[in-house]
């Protein structure tokens, strides 16, 4: 059984960098034809996907984000991360990383989030 | 990007009600359509793919048709398990993108 669980500070001061992990257990991140990808949820509102990267390295971002992220896989520690830089308050929200097949572009499993607060 | 709207926003309903939501889609998606169901401080749970296709473990009582632009997920008797926020996602193109979602609570 495949399982995600996401780390990181769950609180950000405006203008910084936000940096989150996501922990694989179950199956390797880089297997192939599958995405890995962040996803995240304002609280109290909708879902909004992030980015995806594929297990060959190809990375495909939200524009509304793309000039503020980074997505990276560290195969070494089974890990995805998450960077999300000049960060304001509009990016509070839970942070949930999740994985799909290649083809299957429905996001499962997803890990349980992680709150990340930006606040001075 | 595709827009995804979803109606209605909330819904109030009782236990062996039957619940239809529906969800649109700004452009043709074909069958690429999933619906999610989100508990509060819980992860959305996929409950259906490709318009139609129940996800393992899911209740039969669920059951989701469409295609293009025009969407449903049923819910044919509302169990008390079943009251959450339910989320419709393209999943055609880049930007994968939700619906606003439909909450479903009690009557």
């Amino acid at each position: 059984q495949v399982q995600l669980q996401e780390s990181g500070p769950g609180l950000v001061k405006p203008s910084e960098t936000l940096s989150l992990t996501c922990t694989v257990s179950g199956d390797s991140i880089s297997r192939s034809n599958y995405y890995s990808a962040w996803i995240r949820q304002p609280p109290g509102k909708g879902l909004e996907w992030i980015g995806s990267i594929y297990y060959s390295g190809n990375i495909y971002f939200n524009p509304s984000l793309k000039s503020r992220v980074t997505i990276s896989v560290d195969t070494s520690k089974n890990q995805l991360s998450l960077t999300l830089t000049s960060v304001t308050a509009a990016d509070t929200a839970v942070y949930f990383c999740a994985r799909y097949a290649s083809g299957k572009n429905w996001f499962d499993p997803w890990g349980q989030g992680t709150l990340v607060t930006v606040s001075s | 990007d595709t827009q995804m709207t979803q109606s209605p926003s909330s819904v109030s309903a009782s236990v062996g009600d039957i619940v239809n939501i529906t969800c649109r889609a700004s452009q043709g998606i074909s069958r690429w359509l999933a619906w999610y169901q989100q508990k509060p401080g819980s992860a959305p749970k996929l409950l259906i793919y490709s318009a139609s296709t129940l996800q393992s473990g899911v209740p039969s009582r669920f059951s989701g048709s469409g295609s293009g632009t025009d969407f449903t997920l049923t819910i044919s008797s509302l169990q008390p398990e079943d009251f959450a926020t339910y989320y419709c996602q393209q999943a055609n193109s880049f930007p994968f993108t939700f619906g606003p979602g439909t909450k479903v609570d009690f009557k």
